[in-house]
C-alpha cells in the first residue's frame, strides 16, 4: 500500500532563516506531488506541484521554492523566511488522472517569529 | 479560473442530518472531491462526484448537478465525531483547487 511521509511535525524558526521541508511517497510510481499551506482558520492554497522529476509548476510568486530530485521526493524550501510564511504545509500525492483523489501526508506546522 | 464557495460555519444537533452546500464555477470540469479536515489533521479524502446523482457510501452522500454548477454532502445520523471542516474541491488539469472549507460543530 501507499505511504507517505512528511516531517518534521511542527517547527518553530526565526524571521529570516532557511526551511526545508521534505516529503516522500512509497509504494507508487511516477505520483503527482503537491505542496499545499493552509493558514489559521482559512482554506488550502496551492503552492507547487510536480508531475515528474525536475518538472515543478509554481502557482504562487513568494520566497518558497520546491524541487523534485527522485521520483517521490519533493522539498519545500526558502532562503529566508518572513513572518507570513507561518502555516500547515501540507504534502500530497495522486496517481491517476483528474479523477484521481489527493493523498496528504500529517503536514508540518510552521510558525515563523 | 475556478470560484468554489461554501458556507463558513454550520452547526447541527447529534443525531441529526446536516447538508453542506458548495457551488462552484470552473472553465472544464472534471468532477468533485469532498474531503473531510478534523482539527490540527491533514484532509482525508470522502468522496468523487462526476456524473450528476447522488452518490452514498454509508452515513454520508454526496449529491452533484453539474448544469447548476452546485454539490452538497449530507451527513446522517451524526456523531460527535463528525465535528471537522468539510472541504469541497474540483480538479484543474493536474491540481486541485480547494474551497475554504465548511467547519461543522456537532453539539450533544
Amino acid at each position: 500500500s501507499q505511504t507517505i511521509h512528511q516531517w518534521p511535525a511542527t517547527l518553530v524558526q526565526p524571521v529570516g532563516s532557511p526551511l526545508s521541508l521534505e516529503c516522500t511517497v512509497e509504494g507508487t510510481s511516477n505520483p503527482n506531488l503537491y505542496w499545499y499551506r493552509q493558514a489559521a482558520g482559512r482554506g488550502l492554497q496551492l503552492l507547487f506541484y510536480s508531475v515528474g522529476i525536475g518538472q515543478i509548476s509554481s502557482e504562487v510568486p513568494q520566497n518558497l521554492s520546491a524541487s523534485r530530485p527522485q521520483d517521490r521526493q519533493f522539498i519545500l524550501s526558502s532562503k529566508k523566511l518572513l513572518l507570513s510564511d507561518s502555516g500547515f504545509y501540507l504534502c500530497a500525492w495522486s496517481v491517476g488522472g483528474t479523477g484521481s483523489p489527493l493523498h496528504f501526508g500529517n503536514g508540518t506546522r510552521l510558525t515563523v517569529t | 479560473g475556478q470560484n468554489i464557495d461554501q458556507p463558513t460555519e454550520m452547526t447541527a444537533t447529534e443525531g441529526a442530518i446536516v447538508q453542506i452546500n458548495c457551488t462552484y464555477q470552473t472553465s472544464g470540469f472534471n468532477g468533485l472531491f469532498w474531503y473531510q479536515q478534523h482539527a490540527g489533521e491533514a484532509p482525508t479524502f470522502l468522496s468523487y462526484n462526476v456524473l450528476d446523482g447522488l452518490e452514498e457510501k454509508g452515513r454520508f452522500s454526496s449529491f452533484l448537478s453539474r448544469s447548476k454548477g452546485y454539490s452538497y454532502l449530507l451527513l446522517k445520523e451524526l456523531q460527535m465525531k463528525d465535528s471537522a471542516s468539510y472541504l469541497c474541491a474540483v480538479p484543474n488539469n493536474n491540481d486541485m483547487r480547494f474551497g475554504a472549507g465548511t467547519r461543522l460543530t456537532v453539539k450533544p
